[in-house]
């Protein structure tokens, strides 16, 4: 069984840019989750896709979107870019909302530096 | 809202010494409750969860952690630290109510083991 992927593992943008992450997920998994981890924090929630549907959202604002693709690939799109958006971004994925016996499996994280 | 406190933002042992990360959380009805280990420039690796099973719960590496109701505490502890275990924890929180699969996280531990 395959793990998560997560694709650039580095990125350097400048402020005002558009930056897309890839993620894909663990093989049979239809749920994915972006968590973004910010130097010194832990993974703040962004957003969640069960079957290509967005299924919750933390406190990001609209310019953070996402996408859920027919193999439960997902993208997250950041527009406008700014200083702190810099940070290491995680991929989750999970099979179904089924509460804790369905375990998140996180990718290795792509870290964007924005300059 | 629920949330997460992590008591020391940095912990240092001794090799061969007791490992105590605590960790709290703050919510009326107890959650899924995990540990999650961070190693330098990767994901987040499962250490062990607590389900509502037995409180005293067994994770890989020789981790293990206590759910305590009563003091709303899920605390990470090894016998023996090992050089290896230097890393980061995170212990985090899945609400039972949420329909979103969304973890909240502690700010982290950074776990520094001495020779």
């Amino acid at each position: 069984e395959t793990g998560v992927t997560q694709s650039p593992t580095h990125l350097i943008k400048t402020r005002g840019q558009q930056v897309t992450l890839r993620c894909s997920s663990q093989s049979g998994h239809n749920t994915v989750s972006w968590y973004q981890q910010a130097l010194g924090q832990g993974p703040q929630f962004i957003f969640q896709y069960y079957r290509e549907e967005e299924n919750g959202r933390g406190n990001f604002p609209p310019r953070f979107s996402g996408l859920q693709f027919p193999n439960y690939s997902s993208e997250l799109n950041v527009n406008a870019l700014e200083l702190d958006d810099s940070a290491l971004y995680l991929c989750a994925s999970s099979l179904g909302l089924g509460g804790a016996a369905t375990e998140a499996f996180f990718g290795q994280g792509t870290r964007l530096t924005v300059v | 809202a629920q949330s997460v406190t992590q008591l020391g933002s940095h912990v240092s042992v001794s090799e061969g010494a007791l490992v105590l990360l605590r960790c709290n959380y703050s919510s009326s009805v107890p959650p899924y409750l995990f540990w999650y280990v961070q190693y330098p420039n990767q994901g987040l690796q499962l250490l062990l969860k607590y389900t509502s099973a037995a409180t005293l719960v067994k994770g890989i590496n020789g981790f293990e952690a206590e759910f305590k109701k009563s003091e709303t505490s899920f605390h990470l502890t090894k016998p023996s630290a090992h050089m290896s275990d230097a890393a980061e924890y995170f212990c985090a929180v899945l609400p039972r109510t949420s329909g979103t699969y969304k973890y909240i996280f502690g700010t982290g531990t950074r776990l520094k083991v001495l020779a």
